[in-house]
């Protein structure tokens, strides 16, 4: 059974630019989470999504959005780069939202802003 | 709020021997989930096990073992006998109702280095 992908694996973008990363989950998962892993601030949650709703937000400002779609793919977008967003994106999917069923990872999204 | 500290920033070791790798986490629920993670240089994390708050049984699952005190809010992980396979960052991580146990809060992991 495939994992959860996410494309592209690296990507080079210049500030002030807006960026689109995307994160197919595990067949049937219908949970999406994504994470910001940087050096300084570590693994960090941005938001998650369950049939299509936008379910939590951790704290990153409106630059940073996302959204699901039916068949529980989801993309999330940065708008006006910075420096600092500088990072890897880290996609994971559940079946259902609770943790205590656990979230699959995918290998993330590398991004670097220029 | 939730924290999760993990002091060891690095560990090396040389291969064939025990490592073990330390996690205190902070929450005021009393039902919450523990975790733990390996991020190769690959870069995805990889699910190691899971432990609720209801569960302090020590397990161990071949050459891993881990340890939950909920009396030191420790939930310790250890690797017997390490293997240069087993160099990664190890994360731990948190979800408690606090969170709708829907996030993970993660500690800043801790790179093992195993030589041979």
């Amino acid at each position: 059974k495939a994992g959860v992908t996410q494309t592209p694996r690296y990507l080079i973008k210049t500030r002030g630019q807006q960026v689109t990363l995307s994160c197919s989950p595990i067949s049937g998962h219908r949970s999406v989470s994504w994470y910001q892993q940087t050096p300084g601030q570590g693994l960090q949650f941005l938001f998650e999504y369950f049939s299509e709703t936008q379910r939590n937000k951790g704290n990153f400002p409106g630059r940073f959005s996302g959204r699901q779609f039916s068949n529980s793919r989801s993309e999330m977008n940065v708008s006006t780069l910075e420096l600092g967003d500088s990072a890897l994106y880290l996609c994971a999917s559940s079946f259902l939202r609770k943790q205590n069923y656990g979230y699959t990872f995918g290998s993330g999204t590398r991004l670097t802003v220029v | 709020a939730q924290k999760v500290t993990q002091a060891q920033t690095e560990i090396s070791v040389v291969e064939k021997e025990d490592v073990t790798l330390d996690c205190v986490y902070e929450t005021r629920d009393t039902t919450y989930y523990l975790f733990w993670y390996k991020q190769p240089p690959s870069g995805e994390l990889v699910f190691l096990i899971r432990r609720n708050s209801f569960d302090e049984q020590n397990e161990i699952s071949g050459r891993y073992s881990w340890n939950f005190q909920k009396s030191t809010s420790s939930f310790n992980f250890t690797i017997t006998a390490s293997q240069v396979v087993d160099s990664a960052v190890y994360f731990c991580a948190l979800s408690d109702e606090y969170s709708g146990y829907s996030t993970l809060t993660f500690g800043k992991g801790t790179m093992l280095l195993v030589s041979p």
